[in-house]
């Protein structure tokens, strides 16, 4: 099984501060036959279902506001959000669907400083 | 609007059996590789099972092959997964969800609880 490696387990931020997550996976997701990253990055809420922000590595979900940007290739991964706000309090996961079994990282919970 | 909407969680004694299901609306099931997955109280997600489009292919974790099956009705718009042999361990919010590049759709989740 690949294994999803996130760091840090938490982090806090100042309002208008950038975060960034890591996630490493234990092997490569980038497929050789079309040059993508079959890594994605969701937000959770308490009480709320994941929400999909980042998919491909890069590619910012419909609707998902541009202070959230992903990047990285192969093994080696960050989750951006360049200017905090309070909405954005949550927990992220990365998620490799490039083999089977699909595996998230253990989260990291975003907080306010 | 696109909605997943999960029924049949409860609690269960171990070793019992459970049905969720999974009602898409908003759009064609049929489109899209459909998932379980699962988060424990207090712990991560986990992704549990998968069906391809037409059924013909399913993958599941390690921890529930032989325990859990999934299940899809296209005509029905909808999604299943029958839970057998429960463990406490199984305890966790069961999530419908639709894959493409990721898993681009999600219900709220059922709970599923396994106790004496």
């Amino acid at each position: 099984d690949i294994v999803m490696t996130q760091s840090p387990d938490s982090l806090a931020v100042s309002l208008g501060e950038r975060a960034t997550i890591n996630c490493k996976s234990s092997r490569s997701v980038l497929s050789r036959s079309n040059n993508k990253n079959y890594l994605a990055w969701y937000q959770h809420k308490p009480g709320q279902p994941p929400k999909l922000l980042i998919y491909w590595a890069s590619t910012r979900e419909s609707g998902v506001p541009d202070r959230f940007s992903g990047s990285g290739s192969g093994t080696d991964f960050t989750l951006t959000i360049s200017t905090l706000k309070a909405e954005d309090v949550a927990v992220y996961y990365c998620h490799q669907f490039y083999d089977i079994p699909s595996t998230f990282g253990q989260g990291t919970k975003l907080e306010i400083k | 609007e696109v909605q997943l909407v999960e029924s049949g969680g409860g609690l269960v004694q171990p070793g019992g059996s459970l049905r969720l299901s999974c009602v898409a609306s908003g759009f064609s099931l049929r489109n899209y590789w459909m998932n379980w997955v699962r988060q424990a109280p207090g712990k991560g997600l986990e992704w549990v099972t998968n069906i391809k489009e037409d059924g013909s292919e399913e993958y599941y974790v390690d921890s529930v092959k032989g325990r859990f099956t999934i299940s899809r009705d296209n005509a029905e718009n909808s999604l299943f997964l029958q839970l057998n042999s429960l463990r406490s361990e199984d305890t966790a919010v069961y999530y419908c969800a639709a894959s493409g590049a990721g898993i681009v759709y999600w219900g709220q989740g059922t709970l599923v609880t396994v106790s004496t």
